[in-house]
């Protein structure tokens, strides 16, 4: 149990386009999801933290406009990089919170994304 | 200051040797603090989780320890297996998630 999965794995797209990131918890429910951005050799970094049916919350430095993020769903979560640059280019993770534990998350697989 | 430094940054072990990762945090009080295991390229995968009254656990070849007073855990590999080639993250949970950088293992044959 306590699955989460991330749609796709990995994507290339050219600069200035958008790319879309799915995140799902597959057996439970999320009440709350978390978007980090991993750069090589480096950890996780928490970039928003996102409740189902509320706007999300942004961690300082990362710009809310270029990274929307959606949780339309207790299963869902989109985060959306807008008009990106090679600089976007980066491994992107989200975790997901089960509704009723508190101190729990269980993270996706992660998808690359390399911006060209 | 990151308020969890792993140590060391990279290892390099023979096959079937043992290891020992540190982790020293800041972060206080917490809920539990956990070790990951990340291949290149995936997610974290969850090993061991232990709360601030545990002092030990263990999953398979794979030992945490715990020291609440020193605020200090470690992850003991044994047996060191091929598989076990990746990055070890410390995480301290007190709602919101606090990470080390992690520590690189490369087992060889």
């Amino acid at each position: 149990g306590a699955v989460v999965s991330q749609h796709p794995s990995w994507v290339i797209c050219k600069s200035g386009t958008s790319v879309k990131i799915e995140c799902r918890s597959l057996d439970f429910q999320a009440t709350t999801m978390f978007w980090y951005r991993q750069f090589p050799k480096q950890s996780l970094m928490l970039m928003a933290t996102s409740n189902e049916g509320s706007k999300a919350t942004y961690e300082q430095g990362v710009e809310k406009d270029k990274f929307l993020i959606n949780h339309a769903s207790l299963t869902l979560s989109t985060l959306t990089v807008t008009s990106a640059h090679p600089e976007d280019s980066s491994f992107y993770i989200c975790s997901a919170r089960p509704r009723g534990r508190s101190y729990e998350q269980y993270f996706g697989p992660g998808t690359r994304l390399t911006v060209t | 200051k990151n308020q969890v430094e792993q140590s060391p940054q990279s290892l390099i072990i023979l096959e079937g040797k043992n290891c020992t990762l540190q982790c020293n945090y800041t972060v206080s009080p917490f809920s539990n603090l956990r070790w990951y295991k990340q291949d290149t390229g995936r997610g974290p995968v969850s090993l061991t989780i232990m709360t601030f009254s545990e002092n030990t656990k263990s999953n398979g070849r794979y030992t945490a320890t715990l020291d609440a007073d020193t605020k200090q855990s470690s992850l003991h590999i044994t047996a060191s297996q091929l598989s076990d080639s990746a990055s070890y993250i410390c995480v301290v949970n007190d709602y919101k998630l606090s990470f080390g950088a992690g520590t690189t293992v490369t087992v060889r044959a």
